[in-house]
């Protein structure tokens, strides 16, 4: 069994740009949430998608916006970057009500 | 959202037995205790949960006060690879009741010696 994956493990961006991030969720999990952790901080809630669907978001604006494929994969996009995106982006995967279990991250780097 | 507290760290050596307390007097009766670690440059990995009994697996045991405003986690006999940092989070209902999110702190550093 596969478990979750996240694509890319680095990137380097600069402000005022856009990035798209990857999530593969652990096999026939049907939800995918979104944290992002910032330094030497616990993570933060972003949002989550079930069945293809926002359920969910935390304190997050806007330009934080994420989609979730048939297949349960899902992206996570951020528009207009700022230096204090700069973090490691988790997603988790689950069935509702279930463990959510973490993908290993992507870290994020604005310029 | 409901809140835990923990210490910062704590320390350990090897091979005796840690336990990690952490505070939630304002849990509610239907929230879950769920407990993640994270290593280093990893992402948190799921330790254990309970909602009111003792609960053991093979990675820990978890420790639930009879009130529920407090609980431990107990990991028998700590190796270098625990070290890591410790969560205690409650687990927080949406509307629509169906899916949750986990709500972290800040955790608890444990360090094992050698």
């Amino acid at each position: 069994e596969t478990g979750v994956t996240q694509s890319p493990t680095h990137l380097i961006k600069t402000r005022g740009q856009q990035v798209t991030l990857r999530c593969s969720s652990q096999s026939g999990h049907n939800t995918v949430s979104w944290y992002q952790q910032a330094l030497g901080q616990g993570p933060q809630f972003i949002f989550q998608y079930y069945r293809e669907e926002e359920n969910g978001r935390g304190n997050f604006p806007p330009r934080f916006s994420g989609l979730q494929f048939p297949n349960y994969s899902s992206e996570l996009n951020v528009n207009a970057l700022e230096l204090d995106d700069s973090a490691l982006y988790l997603c988790a995967s689950s069935f509702p009500q279930e463990t959510q279990y973490f993908g290993p991250g992507t870290r994020l780097l604005v310029l | 959202d409901a809140k835990t507290t923990q210490p910062n760290s704590m320390e350990s050596n090897e091979e005796e037995p840690v336990h990690l307390p952490c505070n939630h007097s304002t849990i509610s009766g239907t929230d879950y205790i769920h407990w993640y670690r994270q290593l280093p440059s990893q992402g948190p990995e799921y330790v254990i949960h309970g909602l009111t009994s003792n609960v053991n697996n093979r990675m820990a045991s978890l420790a639930i006060a009879e009130d529920r405003k407090s609980s431990t986690l107990i990991l028998h006999r700590a190796t270098l690879r625990d070290a890591a940092v410790y969560y205690c989070i409650l687990r927080d209902h949406f509307m629509g009741g169906s899916n949750y999110k986990l709500t972290f702190g800040k955790g608890t550093l444990l360090t094992v010696n050698p």
